[in-house]
């Protein structure tokens, strides 16, 4: 049981670069959402979806993306890369009636 | 002012020790309360959660939250090495996650 998968782990981009952030949960999970974490910020949330074909802004949605084709994957799109985007991003996934997140490992981006 | 304060340390403390990690708010719709604990270069996992106010235990951790004082806390029994990690707390109104804050994380290091 994988739980929740996300690649690359590490990424340098150049700015103005496009590039998608992959996660995928193989626990069916009908909720998934994108995080962004920044020193002394803490965890802010991005996009989230509440099941496939179903997404929604969060707290900082500018410069990102989100689909959700299906009830596996997640990914989010970086549209045209920028400094302030340079952070950790993570991936978490919940089923109705659960408490809590589970978050994936974690992308490390870095944009130069 | 952010919606959730929580002091970023670092904390240091001998092994056996009792821990207090602290995370205050200013939301007075926030009901449900939990603790994550973040290891380095890993996502965060979900330690303990609390519905409104009052005392939850899980071994050597305790959960409290007093709704009057928009205060909650987590104390650390008999604390470890491996307890070594940087904790988050984390809230919200409803019981999804879509309206969750997190606090900016205390980073914690129990000495042997």
């Amino acid at each position: 049981n994988a739980g929740v998968t996300q690649t690359p782990k590490f990424q340098v981009l150049k700015t103005g670069q496009s590039m998608t952030l992959q996660c995928a949960q193989d626990m069916n999970h009908e909720y998934m959402s994108w995080y962004r974490q920044d020193p002394g910020m803490g965890l802010r949330l991005i996009h989230y979806s509440v099941g496939a074909g179903i997404t929604d802004q969060g707290e900082v949605p500018n410069g990102y993306n989100v689909s959700r084709s299906t009830t596996e994957d997640f990914p989010l799109r970086l549209l045209s890369a920028a400094p302030s985007q340079t952070s950790v991003y993570f991936c978490a996934s919940q089923t109705l009636g659960q408490y809590g997140y589970t978050f994936g490992s974690g992308t490390r981006l870095t944009v130069v | 002012q952010k919606e959730v304060e929580q002091d970023p340390g670092p904390l240091s403390v001998p092994e056996g020790a009792i821990v207090s990690l602290n995370c205050t708010y200013s939301n007075s719709a926030f009901q449900y309360f939990m603790w994550y604990r973040q290891y380095s270069r890993k996502g965060p996992e979900l330690l303990m959660y609390t519905y409104s106010s009052g005392n939850k235990e899980d071994g050597r951790f305790t959960a409290q939250v007093d709704k009057s004082s928009k205060y909650i806390s987590l104390f650390i029994r008999d604390s470890q090495p491996s307890d070594s990690a940087t904790y988050l707390c984390a809230m919200t109104a409803f019981d999804n996650n879509n309206d969750m804050r997190f606090g900016a994380g205390t980073r914690l290091t129990v000495k042997p």
